[in-house]
């Protein structure tokens, strides 16, 4: 069956411009999660999706990062006025309901480059 | 959640088991430990879980110290699709904090 798709693959932006980062999980699974990881690092949890609300955001680092998820399917993280430092590969991950024991699938990510 | 210790590389000579070793002293009695592996330019991928039994399925074995402060993945014959770096981590939520991982190398 399809897995986590993410698009575009590549993006290259000049700093100040707004992104927008999309992701298409796996059908029927509810829980949604994105992260961040920079070149050489581990991965940096950002925002997680139950159904169509955010109940954990701790992760974003700025406010100029923002999510939202519709109709318990795709999900869209923006980046406002991008930074040098906003530089680095995008996951999203799904999984069939929220919690521990629940395995994550990731997209193969999406590379964003701050110029 | 609890923090993992994970040595930074290891090597291994294909059609050799490898043992990926994990400390995660500090885990709580309800934690799951996950590994996930992730190959060149891809997202992570799951390995196997576990919670306080040894645990096998077709890609890997995990075996769960009795104490659980410690785990090992174990790849029984190391083929090279296995290289990757291995991401063990310990987690009572949702929220999954991946460390920097161990990187195996596998030799021809």
């Amino acid at each position: 069956g399809a897995g986590v798709s993410q698009s575009p693959s590549n993006k290259v932006t000049e700093k100040g411009k707004d992104v927008e980062l999309r992701c298409d999980p796996i059908s029927g699974h509810t829980a949604l999660y994105w992260y961040r990881q920079s070149l050489g690092q581990g991965l940096e949890f950002l925002i997680y999706f139950q159904g169509n609300s955010a109940p954990d955001k701790s992760g974003l680092p700025s406010d100029r990062f923002s999510a939202e998820r519709t109709g318990g399917s795709v999900s869209t993280l923006t980046i406002q006025r991008t930074q040098q430092e906003d530089s680095a590969v995008y996951l999203c991950a799904s999984s069939l309901q929220s919690g521990r024991a629940y395995e994550q699938y990731f997209g193969p990510g999406t590379r964003l480059t701050v110029t | 959640d609890a923090k993992t210790t994970q040595p930074n590389s290891m090597e291994s000579n294909e059609e050799e088991p490898v043992h990926l070793p994990c400390n995660h002293s500090t885990i709580s009695g309800t934690d799951y430990i996950h590994w996930y592996r992730q190959l060149p330019s891809q997202g992570p991928e799951y390995v196997i879980h576990g919670l306080t039994s040894n645990v096998n399925n077709r890609m890997a074995s995990l075996a769960i110290a009795e104490d659980r402060k410690s785990s090992t993945l174990i790849l029984h014959r190391a083929t090279l699709r296995d290289a990757a770096v291995y991401y063990c981590i310990t987690s009572g939520t949702y929220k999954y904090i991946f460390g920097t991982g161990t990187r195996l190398k596998v030799l021809a």
